[in-house]
């Protein structure tokens, strides 16, 4: 089975302050995903990866940086977080025959 | 744009049916669809591909019309662990992305 990791698994920050969340896989699978969770909006896609230093947005990538030196890290990087960011944000890998394999997941409450 | 989930929100009785549409203004190469469980990480369900057949998954299964740009997910005589929100994720050829919809929530009364 896939192993990913996501931590922290729960952060309360203030507005303003920067804010990284790590995804991390125990696989060398060459896509990972974030996605933000919001009731009425399902998943969307924040950033991708297809590779080390390979990375795109998604749907809502305004606010969000990504940074992939290792394989089996992928970092989303909040460099000032608003109050709209509060979330829980999902990371994914693609597995076998394109399916995403996700995180638990990270909630993050802006105040 | 995120494909479009219809209904939004279904609520059966055990042994009943249901379908979920998926539906997308792009011209589609792939359609997934997972299931989350509230408070958990979404489960994958099933993939289909364009040109692919229709796939199943006990007694869950799914079709994708490609010249519609649509696809729907078939649950038959449901049991109480088939509830959770449905969600359809589109790809495209040209991109890497899957983009999902805004989700169904299904509840499964005894």
């Amino acid at each position: 089975d896939a192993g990913i990791t996501q931590s922290p698994r729960h952060k309360v920050t203030e507005t303003g302050t920067p804010v990284t969340l790590r995804c991390h896989q125990t696989e060398n699978h060459r896509y990972m995903y974030w996605y933000r969770q919001d009731p009425g909006h399902g998943l969307r896609l924040i950033h991708y990866s297809y590779g080390v230093k390979d990375t795109d947005k998604g749907e809502v990538s305004d606010g969000y940086s990504v940074s992939r030196s290792k394989t089996e890290d992928f970092l989303l990087t909040l460099e000032s977080a608003t109050s709209s960011q509060t979330s829980v944000y999902f990371c994914a890998i693609s597995v076998a025959n394109g399916e995403l394999f996700f995180g638990e997941g990270s909630r993050l409450t802006v105040l | 744009q995120q494909p479009v989930q219809s209904p939004q929100a279904v609520i059966l009785r055990e042994g009943e049916d249901a379908v979920i549409n998926c539906s997308s203004s792009k011209a589609l190469y792939s359609v997934h669809w997972y299931r989350q469980k509230h408070g958990e990480a979404p489960v994958f369900l099933m993939i289909l591909l364009k040109g692919g057949e229709q796939k199943g998954h006990e007694k869950i299964s799914a079709s994708f019309n490609e010249k519609k740009q649509q696809s729907s997910l078939y649950l038959t005589a449901s049991q109480l662990s088939y509830s959770g929100t449905y969600f359809c994720g589109t790809g495209n050829h040209n991109t890497d992305k899957l983009i999902f919809g805004t989700g169904t929530r299904l509840q499964v009364f005894p």
